[in-house]
């Protein structure tokens, strides 16, 4: 079963635009990850943060989580076309397997 | 430092007919993780390995589906007797675990095995 859903299934902005998923999932985690997936390919992490953190920053991405909520969002500021892709939220409970949401498509277009 | 390799990347079968594919984890990794993924849909987990060990597989099919991690040599996924529902992208991934003192559960996945069954 999936550990995570996300919210939107798919995003179309313009490029320049900001793009914001969200996800929410149900048990307690060690930490949560996103993930990138083009389409094709294998996923790539972009960026990690633990349950006793609120927010977290890596370039044009900003993740936040509430763990009140079983929720955490991730904002891409100012995309770009290459931004284009499927971005998956997957939490980790400290002992066990690594657990994915199903994901939101984004597209940017030039 | 060569990333996670799986191959075949591409597997066509018939109907009843045995799939093996195989993942070789980076190098220093003694975790490899195994998800399934229809189009257009997310990761579904099927087993989590460490060195000779299955650790979780409440994701995989009670029946037909088998996964092993030697001391030695690659992950192999092995699946007898394929049926079209068998048809997906089989993705590996693969952690360090405790190596540096702490298990972030990070993922570094390969390229993934795409399946058909005909």
């Amino acid at each position: 079963s999936q550990q995570g859903e996300e919210d939107p299934q798919a995003l179309s902005i313009q490029e320049g635009e900001n793009a914001t998923m969200n996800c929410s999932y149900k048990t307690s985690i060690n930490n949560l990850q996103w993930y990138r997936q083009n389409s094709g390919r294998g996923l790539v992490h972009l960026i990690l943060i633990r349950s006793n953190e609120r927010e977290k920053h890596s370039g044009r991405l900003r993740v936040t989580l509430d763990t009140s909520k079983k929720s955490s969002s991730l904002l891409i500021t100012a995309s770009r076309a290459a931004d284009t892709a499927s971005y998956f939220c997957a939490t980790f409970g400290g002992y066990q397997k690594v657990t994915f949401g199903t994901g939101t498509k984004l597209q940017v277009i030039p | 430092n060569a990333g996670v390799m799986q191959n075949p990347r591409h597997l066509v079968r018939r109907r009843g007919q045995e799939a093996r594919l195989r993942c070789s984890p980076m190098k220093g990794h003694s975790h490899v993780y195994w998800y399934r993924q229809l189009p257009e849909e997310g990761l579904k987990f099927m087993v989590y390995l460490q060195k000779e060990n299955i650790i979780d597989e409440s994701g995989m099919p009670k029946e037909r589906f088998s996964a092993e991690f030697p001391k030695e040599g690659p992950s192999i996924l092995r699946i007898q007797q394929v049926v079209r529902g068998d048809s997906a992208a089989y993705f590996c991934a693969s952690s360090p675990g405790l190596a540096g003192g702490e298990n972030t559960g990070e993922l570094f996945f390969g390229e993934g095995s795409r399946l058909t069954v005909l």
